[in-house]
């Protein structure tokens, strides 16, 4: 069974930093992976769609990547302003299956 | 226009009563979900539905029951709610296992 985990739990940063946001799983057999935005009481906003074909995907100022073989993908987040404040979840799917497994995801805090 | 939709965003009620929340997609996929998000904001798979048709139910007791009157709509009924229910509610839609879409979440407190 699927299990996503996240680290760190919480970041903080000045404005201006680029920064990288880390997700593992544990069941490399996915057909993509999704990273997504969740501000505080609201809803899921998603960011990026990695299929498994692909190694990385942009969009703007962020970057994902992905690594079946080890189990990791990565967000990066360049020149970072406070309006990205929030936090970042990342879901795999169950092998063969099309819920997503969330992360606990990371709380990050870009101070001005 | 809303891609995914939840009636109500709010909910109080009390223990013992039965509600309803209501889900619509306009994106015409075919596959619908209802995760809960608990109190430590995690996300957690609850029902998924294919063309009118459940194939996930995870570990969740029976007084939750979803219900499909059309590929559009998956509504979440919950019968003789408990304290523990409280929790935000997403409703969500994809097609073709591509990218899921989210509802804006429906916070149930039960009192």
């Amino acid at each position: 069974k699927q299990e996503v985990t996240q680290i760190p739990a919480a970041l903080s940063v000045p404005e201006g930093e680029n920064l990288v946001l880390n997700c593992s799983f544990t069941d490399s057999a996915i057909y993509n992976l999704q990273w997504f935005r969740q501000d505080p009481g609201k809803g899921l906003t998603s960011l990026l769609l990695i299929q498994s074909s692909q190694r990385e995907q942009t969009s703007g100022r962020l970057n994902a990547s992905l690594d079946k073989s080890s189990g990791r993908s990565t967000l990066y987040i360049a020149a970072s302003q406070p309006g990205d404040s929030a936090t970042y979840l990342c879901a795999a799917p169950n092998s063969g299956n099309t819920p997503l497994v969330f992360g606990k995801g990371t709380r990050l805090s870009v101070i001005a | 226009d809303t891609a995914v939709s939840q009636t109500p965003k709010y909910l109080v009620t009390q223990m013992g009563n039965d509600k309803s929340i209501k889900c619509e997609q306009n994106l015409g996929h075919d596959t619908m979900y209802w995760y809960k998000q608990d109190s430590k904001k995690f996300l957690k798979i609850m029902f998924s539905y294919n063309n009118k048709e459940l194939i996930i139910n995870e570990t969740v007791p029976n007084r939750f029951s979803p219900k499909s009157p059309d590929k559009a709509h998956l509504n979440l009924h919950i019968n003789s709610l408990e304290l523990g229910d409280s929790a935000v509610y997403f409703c969500a839609s994809s097609r073709d296992r591509v990218e899921q879409y989210f509802g804006p979440g429906t916070r149930l407190t039960v009192t």
